[in-house]
């Protein structure tokens, strides 16, 4: 049973446009919300995350958008760029178990066309 | 540099063979986990280690075993691969278990079993 459900499984977006990937999850207890980018050939690498004290988490281009009733996250990719084609990874833990219990979506496999 | 080192990075193999893949991190991280990666199924925990002697099941730990004698080694062993093993596999570390310590993964084994 996936805990964490991530959407679309793949994504191809023009130079300049957003990318939006989605997750949603089941267990409320989740409270640490973490993005991984992996690159072909490379483990994954953290790249943004979130706590649900907040509705909304930007660094850069990228933003995390966090919606605690629905019980969904998402990421945006301001002016996607070729560089940042590459496989997308939500994850769900609680910050008392950490890497323990660490959950991953599916994955979304992003392509940035020049 | 800071990193996780994984070997072999490719290996090919047939049923029944015992194998073990290496994991070593510079870091002097207490908490090294390993996952495996399977298309459509996102990154799932196999084994996770919370110090030297300690270590316990993930998600999917049937039919691998690992062992934790020094903090900075962690390997994976797999007494008797099976195809259903076939995967890409991350090891990954992080300073600590609870929290939010970024977890620092690996470059990948591939692993085909015939």
């Amino acid at each position: 049973q996936q805990q964490v459900k991530q959407s679309p499984q793949s994504l191809i977006v023009q130079k300049g446009g957003i990318s939006i990937i989605n997750c949603a999850y089941e267990n409320t207890a989740f409270d640490y919300f973490p993005w991984y980018q992996q690159f072909p050939g490379k483990g994954p690498a953290l790249l943004i995350a979130i706590r649900p004290d907040v509705s909304e988490k930007k660094e850069g281009r990228f933003t995390i958008s966090f919606n605690k009733s629905a019980k969904q996250f998402s990421l945006h990719i301001m002016d996607s760029q070729p560089g940042d084609s590459a496989t997308y990874f939500c994850a769900a833990t609680n910050l008392i178990q950490g890497a323990q219990k660490l959950v991953f979506g599916q994955g979304t496999r992003l392509t940035i066309n020049p | 540099e800071a990193q996780v080192t994984q070997n072999p990075r490719y290996l090919i193999t047939v049923t029944g063979k015992k194998l073990t893949v290496t994991c070593s991190q510079n870091m002097n991280h207490e908490y090294m986990s390993w996952y495996r990666q399977d298309p459509g199924l996102g990154l799932r925990q196999i084994y996770y280690s919370m110090n030297v002697e300690v270590t316990d099941k993930g998600d999917v730990p049937e039919g691998y075993k690992v062992s934790r004698k020094e903090k900075r080694n962690f390997p994976l062993i797999l007494e008797s691969p099976s195809p259903n093993q076939t995967s890409l596999y991350f090891c990954a570390s992080s300073f600590s278990l609870a929290g939010d310590y970024e977890q620092y993964f690996g470059p990948g084994t591939r692993l085909t079993v015939t």
